[in-house]
């Protein structure tokens, strides 16, 4: 089993909605991530913290706003979105961010916008 | 521009078949090839690190190869239960980090 736990696991959402993401992993690792997926697609990286700082955004908009509380607490903030941004989720986790490190991924957290 | 390309998209097999999938890079200095499972709706499962050309790597029906140029999952006896798409992913210095470039994945449904 997966030890990077996403919650919700399903959330519908409205346009003008407010909602978060949430993700945990206890393995002591410190770079932690958010992924999107579109069916039939792989992972495409969103968000990357490393010691709880982003160290890198791929240039994705502004409705989507991640916050790292703690070191093993990672969120992704929605405000507006849009049907197309309809997606499974995930959250991931590695050791470091260095070469060779693994990134483990969590369960995904299914979003539908309507 | 690094390139990863599975193949094939789709397979399909009978239980007891044994097959396997490609996965063909285009990297300068691989600095890891990661082989992952995903099952619908999940998130992607954690097989496999190879770090250089001659390496293999073994989990049950499952053993993983790797060449300067591919890579390549072989998969003995499946049973039903290996059905799922299989991702393979490269870390090279032209990405930050360990950042992964994932190839497009092999479905892969196993008949009883």
């Amino acid at each position: 089993d997966t030890e990077v736990t996403q919650t919700p696991k399903h959330l519908v959402m409205g346009m003008t909605n407010k909602k978060s993401l949430k993700c945990e992993q206890h393995m002591g690792h410190r770079a932690m991530y958010w992924y999107k997926q579109k069916a039939k697609k792989p992972p495409e990286l969103m968000f990357v913290y490393s010691y709880e700082k982003l160290s890198i955004n791929e240039s994705v908009p502004s409705r989507f706003s991640p916050e790292c509380p703690n070191s093993s607490l990672l969120n992704l903030h929605l405000h507006a979105l849009q049907p197309e941004d309809s997606a499974l989720y995930l959250c991931a986790s590695s050791l470091g961010q260095g070469y060779g490190n693994t990134i483990y991924f969590g369960e995904g957290s299914w979003l539908t916008v309507v | 521009e690094d390139q990863v390309t599975q193949s094939p998209e789709a397979l399909r097999l009978q239980e007891g078949e044994s097959s396997s999938l490609n996965c063909s890079y285009t990297v300068s200095g691989l600095r890891g090839l990661f082989w992952y499972r995903q099952d619908p709706g999940k998130g992607p499962e954690f097989l496999f690190t190879l770090y250089s050309a001659g390496e293999e790597k073994e989990k049950e029906r499952l053993k993983a190869t790797l060449t300067k140029k591919e890579s390549f999952l072989h998969i003995t006896a499946p049973k039903p239960e290996d059905s799922a798409t299989y991702l393979c992913a490269v870390q090279a210095p032209s990405n930050a980090g360990n950042m992964l470039t994932f190839g497009g994945g092999t479905r892969l449904m196993v008949k009883p």
